[in-house]
Order: C-alpha cells, then sequence, then structure tokens
C-alpha cells in the first residue's frame, strides 16, 4: 500500500532552472491536485486534474504547469523557478468528495 | 465562495487537558467537512471527516468533532491531549455537489503540548 509517492522529497533550484515534481497513486483514484504550503497561508491549490485527460487552474497557477500523463501520474512543472516558488509541495488523490485527499509526504523546494 | 476559517493560529495545552479546536466555514448548503492532522516533516492525515448523520463524528487517535450547522461550525475536542498530539490541524471544506472534488483548507492550528 504505497499510496501517494512524490519524488524527489528535497531539492534546491538556482532561479530561473526548471525542474518537474513526480506525483503517483496507486489507489485508482480519479482526482489528483497539486498544492503548495507555505507558513501561515495553509495549503493553496495550484492545479488539479478531475479525471484522467482533464486539467484546470487552481488558485496559485502563474509559474507552473502539470500533465496528467495517465491515472496514476500527474506532474508539476516549474518552467523559470523563481524563489517566490520556494515551499513544501504537497499531491494529493481521492476516488471522490466524500472520502478527503490522501497525502503524499511532500517536496521541499529552495530557489536560490 | 466556500471558505474555512480557523481563528487560532497557535494552541498551547497541558498534557492530560481536554482540547478543542475551532472551524467555521462559509458554503450555501451543508458541505463535506474534514479535519487533517500534519506532523512536522509529514504529509497530511486524515482525522475525521463529516456529510450527514449524527453530528458528532468520531475519529482516529481518539479525536471527535461536532458539527453545528446553526454557527457553521466544525470543532474538533479530545478529552485528554498526549505529547504526541503535538502536530498542526487543518479543517477542510468540500462542495458535494461539484464534480472536481476540490478541497478548501483553513490555514492550520499549530498545538503545542507542555508536560
Amino acid at each position: 500500500n504505497a499510496g501517494v509517492t512524490q519524488t524527489p522529497k528535497f531539492q534546491v533550484l538556482k532561479t530561473g532552472q526548471s525542474m518537474t515534481l513526480q506525483c503517483a497513486q496507486d489507489m485508482n483514484h480519479n482526482s489528483m491536485y497539486w498544492y503548495r504550503q507555505d507558513p501561515g497561508m495553509g495549503l493553496r491549490l495550484i492545479y488539479y486534474s478531475a479525471s484522467e485527460g482533464t486539467t484546470d487552474k487552481g488558485e496559485v497557477p502563474n509559474g507552473y504547469n502539470v500533465s496528467r500523463l495517465n491515472k496514476r501520474e500527474f506532474s508539476l512543472r516549474l518552467e523559470s523557478a523563481a524563489p517566490s516558488q520556494t515551499s513544501v509541495y504537497f499531491c494529493a488523490s481521492t476516488p471522490g468528495g466524500y472520502y478527503g485527499y490522501t497525502f503524499g509526504s511532500g517536496t521541499r523546494l529552495t530557489v536560490v | 465562495a466556500q471558505s474555512v476559517t480557523q481563528p487560532d493560529i497557535h494552541i498551547t495545552v497541558s498534557e492530560g487537558a481536554s482540547l478543542e479546536l475551532r472551524c467555521n466555514y462559509s458554503y450555501g448548503a451543508t458541505p463535506y467537512l474534514f479535519w487533517y492532522v500534519q506532523s512536522p516533516g509529514q504529509g497530511l492525515q486524515l482525522l475525521l471527516k463529516y456529510f450527514s448523520g449524527d453530528t458528532l463524528v468520531q475519529g482516529i487517535k481518539g479525536f471527535e468533532a461536532e458539527f453545528k450547522r446553526s454557527q457553521s461550525s466544525f470543532n474538533l475536542r479530545k478529552p485528554s491531549v498526549h505529547w504526541s498530539d503535538a502536530a498542526e490541524y487543518f479543517c477542510a471544506v468540500g462542495s458535494p455537489s461539484g464534480a472536481t472534488n476540490k478541497l478548501i483548507f483553513g490555514t492550520g492550528t499549530l498545538l503545542a503540548v507542555q508536560p
């Protein structure tokens, strides 16, 4: 029972570099989400995929892109990293609203 | 628009004391309601959830929460806090009528437990 797996767990980038955060779930969930967590701001939704083949912007999408590669995998890409993107990133999935989310363990990203 | 308010940013309780964490929401009807816990350096774990039925719901780790429609609240309680309960707690709401299954999270309450 791996649940939701995020890679990498830690990353340091220089301003302007690009990277992709990977997320995979093995629970056959339809919906997947990317959140960022910053002190005092809770979790803010970046992008989500309500079902395989669809993606939509959340609350804070600027500077990010996503790909729902298949039902299992949902990646988040930073094309040109900025210090404001220093954060902890969480991927989550759900089979449907009432069940709530299952979260990954997070990626701590620092942009210098 | 849906919103969630957790009025207490930081709470300190003594071990063995009772705990209540507040959560207020704004939504047109009864939403899905959740409480999550996050230990340092970890992801979020679901403590309990509510949509309908008995307004007092039991969760894991000895936690319970009470839904009060008249107050738009879903407060989390524990009768006797243990040192291992020190963590950050998040309340969240979701729409039963939405197709996106999105949750809106509060800003969290950080719980410290003193000996």
